[in-house]
């Protein structure tokens, strides 16, 4: 059973960069049909997809976020990771890693999930 | 970007009875539309890919249906465990969106 489990501070301070750590377990990142994702949820709120990253360093952005972000797989610690710099009160929120396929295999749609780690930007 | 928009914003149910959810997207999907279910404190869970296939383990008095631009998730008859918010999510194009969720709650 693949299990993903996101890891990192939960609190940053203003202005500071956020990184955080998906794990992944009962599966690799280096599969060739799979991307891994990150999405955030602020409180109260609905979800919004950061970016995505697939094994071989292809990478797409929200480019809502994208001027701030960058997501890398570490293949030989089967996990992958995101970074986002500068970090307001606007950038708290639950994230989420997650796995979706590829849609010229028929996915794209988020599969599996991680539990999720909840990030505060505060000084 | 596409933007789903989901209606009603809360929908207030007893058990038993039956749950119809729309996803409107702003422009054609194709099949490339998904459900989730989130409750409270816990991660979303897929429920339904490609407008309606069921994931594994979904019962399946859940069901998905629509085409194009519009889209439907139908709950047949309301267990306890169901009352959550729901999700469509669109995979049409390489920037995945949400739509902003329909609660599901106890009337």
């Amino acid at each position: 059973q693949l299990q993903l489990q996101e890891s990192g501070p939960g609190l940053v301070k203003p202005w500071e960069s956020l990184s955080l750590t998906c794990n992944v377990s009962g599966g690799s990142v280096s599969s060739s049909a799979y991307y891994w994702g990150w999405i955030r949820q602020s409180p109260g709120k609905g979800l919004e997809w950061i970016a995505s990253v697939y094994y071989s360093g292809t990478t797409y952005y929200n480019p809502s976020l994208e001027s701030r972000v960058t997501v890398s797989v570490d293949l030989s610690k089967n996990q992958f990771s995101l970074k986002l710099t500068s970090v307001t009160a606007v950038d708290t929120a639950i994230y989420y890693c997650a796995r979706h396929g590829r849609r010229q295999l028929g996915g794209g749609y988020f599969d599996y999930w991680g539990q999720g780690t909840p990030v505060t930007v505060s000084s | 970007e596409i933007v789903l928009t989901q209606s009603p914003g809360t929908l207030s149910l007893s058990p038993g009875e039956r749950a119809t959810l729309s996803c409107r997207a702003s422009q054609s999907l194709g099949t490339y539309l998904a459900w989730h279910q989130q409750k409270p404190g816990r991660p979303p869970r897929l429920l339904i890919y490609a407008v309606s296939g069921r994931a594994a383990g979904v019962p399946d008095r859940f069901s998905g249906s629509g085409s194009g631009t519009d889209f439907r998730l139908t709950i047949s008859s309301l267990e306890p465990e169901d009352f959550a918010v729901y999700y469509c999510q669109q995979y049409a194009t390489s920037l995945w969106t949400f739509g902003q969720g329909t609660k599901v709650e106890i009337k």
